[in-house]
């Protein structure tokens, strides 16, 4: 089944302990993306990869870093978390379509993570 | 950057139909998404638009005008599970990862 998962589904820890959320899909997807989602604010990119070793900033990337050894995995990490990365996040991998165009994404389950 | 506007909350009876616009403004415009989300879930993919015009799928359709900025998604037939939020997500600058407007929360009601 193709698919985008992510790990842990549901996360709480303490601020400046380090953490990973990895993300994996099975599409051979070349785009990767991160999201956070906080109530009015919407779904905010943290960071993105067009490929393998190829990885860009978002809109809001303070505080995270990411890695993309390979094609199908693209974890998140933050090393020292603090209570304002509280949130809901959202792996992403998308592929164009050749024949026609278009662009398909699918996401993750999501990750809730609750920094005390 | 971009700026993508979106209604924050709209509501609808069941069985009618609602239309809900998004508005952006970006340079290189590549193409524009529709997703739904139900509350705690992931986005899921409803439409791509590249070309000016009308796409149906079901009760789903959307429109874009890449003149005006603008798009809608039409959703007829309203039934009470079209109850979440409807994120508007435009791709621009050759990029293949849409930004994403803030939502717009549809409740139907009986």
């Amino acid at each position: 089944e193709a698919q985008v998962t992510q790990n842990p589904r549901y996360l709480i820890t303490v601020t400046g302990k380090k953490l990973t959320v990895t993300c994996s899909q099975n599409m051979n997807h070349e785009y990767m993306s991160w999201y956070r989602q906080d109530p009015g604010l919407g779904l905010r990119q943290i960071y993105y990869s067009m490929n393998v070793e190829v990885t860009d900033k978002g809109d809001v990337p303070e505080g995270y870093k990411v890695s993309r050894k390979e094609k199908r995995n693209f974890p998140l990490i933050l090393e020292s978390p603090s209570p304002n990365q509280t949130s809901l996040y959202f792996c992403a991998s998308s592929l164009q379509v050749p024949r026609t165009g278009s662009l398909e994404q699918y996401f993750g389950p999501g990750t809730r993570l609750t920094v005390t | 950057g971009q700026n993508i506007d979106q209604p924050t909350e709209m509501t609808a009876t069941e069985g009618a139909i609602v239309q809900i616009n998004c508005t952006y403004q970006t340079s290189g415009f590549n193409g524009l998404f529709w997703y739904q989300q139900h509350a705690g879930e992931a986005p899921t993919f409803l439409s791509y638009n590249v070309l000016d015009g009308l796409e149906e799928k079901g009760r789903f359709s959307s429109f874009l005008s890449r003149s005006k900025g603008y798009s809608y998604l039409l959703l007829k037939e309203l039934q009470m599970k079209d109850s979440a939020s409807y994120l508007c997500a435009v791709r621009s600058g050759g990029s293949y990862i849409p930004t994403f407007g803030r939502g717009t929360s549809l409740i139907v009601h009986p």
